[in-house]
């Protein structure tokens, strides 16, 4: 059974940048798992912000990133809002099908 | 306004069945795959199955492999999934979203209880 880690929880000060990263327990994170990111706040369905590594939504605010870091996919938010306090999760793709990550919660503080 | 809305869940008692389903407006749902993703109460996202735009391709998780069906019917812009042998495990809200993920319904809760 595949698995997707993230971190459980990162906390980050207002103003300040923190990265999230997304593991596959397969191994390395490549372009070709078309990692997605998505917000979910309490209550709500998630959103997504990042598509295809780094791509971003026609809604997604500029101070949110994707890329590949160290076999990982990465979210990185700089310029942290008070907003930003959510989960965030990745989503991977398998040929077919899809496996979302753990999740990670930040906290704004 | 492009929209996804979802409908049908419920109380159902273990082995039980439920179909749920998915109403598109907005957009052209035709041309689009669509998923099926749910997430138990206090937990994370899980992905359970996709259909092509045909309807003709699916995938599924293999937790709900032979229980779970799902089908389309573009005409009415419509999505579904049938739910049988449901387990405790399943229960969860339900949300359906397009083939980027990015557009998403509000989900709809099913509760598997005696």
């Amino acid at each position: 059974q595949t698995v997707v880690t993230q971190e459980p929880s990162l906390t980050v000060s207002p103003g300040g940048t923190v990265t999230l990263t997304c593991a596959s327990s397969t191994g390395a994170v490549t372009s070709g798992y078309y990692p997605n990111w998505f917000q979910q706040k309490p209550g709500q369905a998630p959103r997504a912000l990042i598509y295809n590594t780094s791509t971003k939504h026609s809604w997604t605010p500029a101070r949110f990133s994707g890329s590949l870091l160290g076999g990982k996919a990465a979210l990185t938010l700089s310029g942290v809002q008070p907003e930003d306090e959510a989960e965030y999760y990745c989503l991977l793709y398998y040929g077919g099908t899809h496996v979302f990550g753990t999740g990670t919660k930040v906290t704004v503080l | 306004e492009v929209q996804l809305v979802e409908s049908g869940g419920g109380l159902v008692q273990p082995g039980g069945s439920l179909r749920l389903s998915c109403t598109a407006s907005g957009f052209t749902f035709s041309n689009y795959w669509m998923s099926w993703v749910r997430q138990a109460p206090g937990k994370g996202l899980e992905w359970v199955t996709k259909i092509s735009q045909d309807g003709s391709e699916k995938d599924y998780v293999d937790s709900v492999k032979g229980r779970f069906t799902i089908s389309r019917d573009n005409a009415k812009n419509s999505l579904y999934l049938q739910m049988n042998s449901l387990r405790a495990e399943d229960t969860a809200v339900y949300y359906c979203a397009t083939e980027a993920f990015d557009i998403w319904g509000q989900g709809t809760m099913v509760t598997v209880s005696s």
